[in-house]
């Protein structure tokens, strides 16, 4: 079945950096956008990154622009979100989404990154 | 902050229609851009719930419906259950430069 599987969060410093990763099965990775949303605890859902299916087109939120880096690696059926100068404000469970036709069709489970000293 | 503007809870009885407003501005909802519908259980993984304004993805009870006018989207939940306390999220795209992709602050919904 589609399915989407982020990995890679954890507790990490303020200032320091984090990839995550998200492993997508069930259907043509290299054919769909992908996008990365966040939501900080307690909070609603924030739109992070996208990229378009062949991995040229990009767009960030203003957010984390210049900090963020979302890629992806078609051959590995995977999505990267490369995280540098962390902030406390990054806290949040990060998902990746299947992007079909500018809305959020599939998401994976999430994965909890927590920026703190 | 987001572009898109929820009220934050809405409450209902069982039965009852509670309906879920989100207002946008020019560059995205009144600029004509799809709007989508996400449902968040306690919990749980947002679920895309009404896609291209009106439109259901299977599975989705017929209990929900969507709708768009001008600079605004509504989602309507009828007939009210248990299980429809959650939270909704819209979601559209914006054309100007702050980013491309928005979501609205959210509504939790309560079913009383």
């Amino acid at each position: 079945q589609v399915q989407l599987v982020e990995s890679g969060g954890g507790v990490v410093q303020p200032g320091r950096s984090l990839r995550l990763s998200c492993a997508a099965s069930g259907f043509t990775f290299n054919r769909y956008g992908m996008h990365w949303v966040r939501q900080a605890p307690g909070k609603g859902l924030e739109w992070v990154a996208v990229i378009w299916y062949e991995g040229s087109n990009k767009d960030y939120a203003e957010s984390v622009k210049g900090r963020f880096s979302i890629s992806r690696d078609n051959s590995k059926n995977t999505l990267y979100l490369e995280m540098n100068s962390l902030r406390a404000e990054d806290t949040a469970v990060y998902y990746c989404a299947r992007d079909f036709s500018q809305r959020m069709d599939v998401w994976g489970q999430g994965t909890t990154v927590i920026v703190s000293s | 902050q987001s572009v898109l503007t929820q009220p934050p809870s809405l409450s209902g009885a069982p039965g009852q229609r509670v309906t879920i407003s989100c207002t946008g501005s020019s560059s995205n909802i009144g600029a004509g851009y799809d709007v989508h519908w996400y449902q968040q259980l306690p919990g749980t993984v947002p679920k895309l719930l009404i896609y291209g304004d009106t439109n259901r993805p299977s599975g989705v009870p017929d209990r929900f419906s969507g709708s768009k006018s001008g600079t605004s989207a509504s989602l309507a939940i009828t007939g009210l259950q248990a299980e429809d306390e959650a939270d909704y999220y819209c979601q559209s795209y914006d054309s100007s430069l702050t980013g491309r992709y928005v979501f609205g602050t959210g509504t939790k919904v309560t079913v009383l």
